[in-house]
C-alpha cells in the first residue's frame, strides 16, 4: 500500500521558469511533510517541510504547499537552474509513527539550460 | 547531510556471507533511522534507534536483519546469509530531537551504503 505516490516520474523544464513537483497522500493521520532532493550516488539533502496547521512555506526558491482536504502537497521551483536536476522525494510522517517518514517514488526533474 | 558519516559506501558480498554496515550520527544527535532503497524504488524505512535502545524496527526483515547503536560508538546494521534481493542502497540518517510537527526540524540523512550481492 503506497501511501506517498509522486505520479510523475519524471518532469523537464526550462532553465528561469517554475518547476512545480507534486504529491498525494492517503493517510489521513499524516501531519508533517518534507521535501528532500537527491544526487546519484549520494543522500537526500533536506529541502523544505511543512506541518498540517499551515498550507504553505516558503524558503528562498522553495515554496511547499499543502490542501489537506485534497491529501495533495506540491514543491515549487522559481526560478529553475540547471543545479536543480535531481531526484525529489516527497516525505510524510504520522501522528503515531514518531520519526518514522514514508516517502514517495520520487521525481527526477531536469531543467535544461 | 553535514555530519552522518557512513561506511564502507560500497561493499561488495557473496551471497550467504555477512554485511555489516556502520553510521556515525551528526555529533549531538542521539536518534538513528535506516532506511533501504530499492533500485526504481523510494526510500523504506527499516528501524528507528536511540542510544542502547530500539525504539521502531517494524521495518525490518524478521530474519536476517539486526541494528544496534550502542553506548560507544557507530550504530551497525548487520545483514546476515545475505540475498540478491538485499542489493540496495542503504541509507542512515540522525537528528537532535523526536520529529515533529511544530519544532521545524527534519532528519539528516547520510551519503549511503551501496550494497552489491553476488
Amino acid at each position: 500500500d503506497q501511501q506517498v505516490k509522486q505520479n510523475s516520474p519524471s518532469l523537464s523544464v526550462q532553465e528561469g521558469r517554475i518547476s512545480i513537483l507534486n504529491c498525494d497522500y492517503t493517510n489521513s493521520m499524516f501531519d508533517y511533510f518534507l521535501w528532500y532532493k537527491k544526487y546519484p550516488a549520494e543522500g537526500p539533502t533536506f529541502l523544505i517541510s511543512i506541518s498540517s496547521i499551515k498550507d504553505k512555506n516558503e524558503d528562498g526558491r522553495f515554496t511547499v504547499f499543502l490542501n489537506k482536504s485534497a491529501k495533495h502537497l506540491s514543491l515549487h521551483i522559481v526560478p529553475s537552474q540547471p543545479g536543480d536536476s535531481a531526484v525529489y522525494f516527497c516525505a510524510a510522517r504520522g501522528e503515531t509513527s514518531g520519526s518514522r517518514l514514508t516517502f514517495g517514488e520520487g521525481t527526477q526533474l531536469t531543467v535544461n539550460p | 547531510n553535514a555530519g552522518v558519516m557512513q561506511n564502507p559506501r560500497h561493499l561488495v558480498r557473496r551471497r550467504g556471507q555477512e554485511a555489516r554496515l556502520r553510521c556515525s550520527p551528526v555529533k549531538g544527535h542521539s536518534h538513528v533511522y535506516w532506511y533501504r532503497q530499492l533500485p526504481e524504488e523510494g526510500l523504506k524505512f527499516m528501524v528507528y534507534l536511540q542510544k542502547e535502545n530500539i525504539i521502531d524496527e517494524s521495518g525490518m526483515p524478521k530474519e536476517r536483519f539486526s541494528a544496534e547503536f550502542p553506548k560507544e560508538g557507530p550504530s551497525i546494521l548487520r545483514i546476515q546469509q545475505v540475498v540478491r534481493g538485499d542489493s540496495a542502497a542503504y541509507f542512515c540518517a540522525s537528528s537532535r530531537v523526536l520529529l515533529g510537527q511544530r519544532s521545524g526540524n527534519t532528519i539528516y540523512f547520510g551519503e549511503g551504503s551501496w550494497l552489491t550481492v553476488v
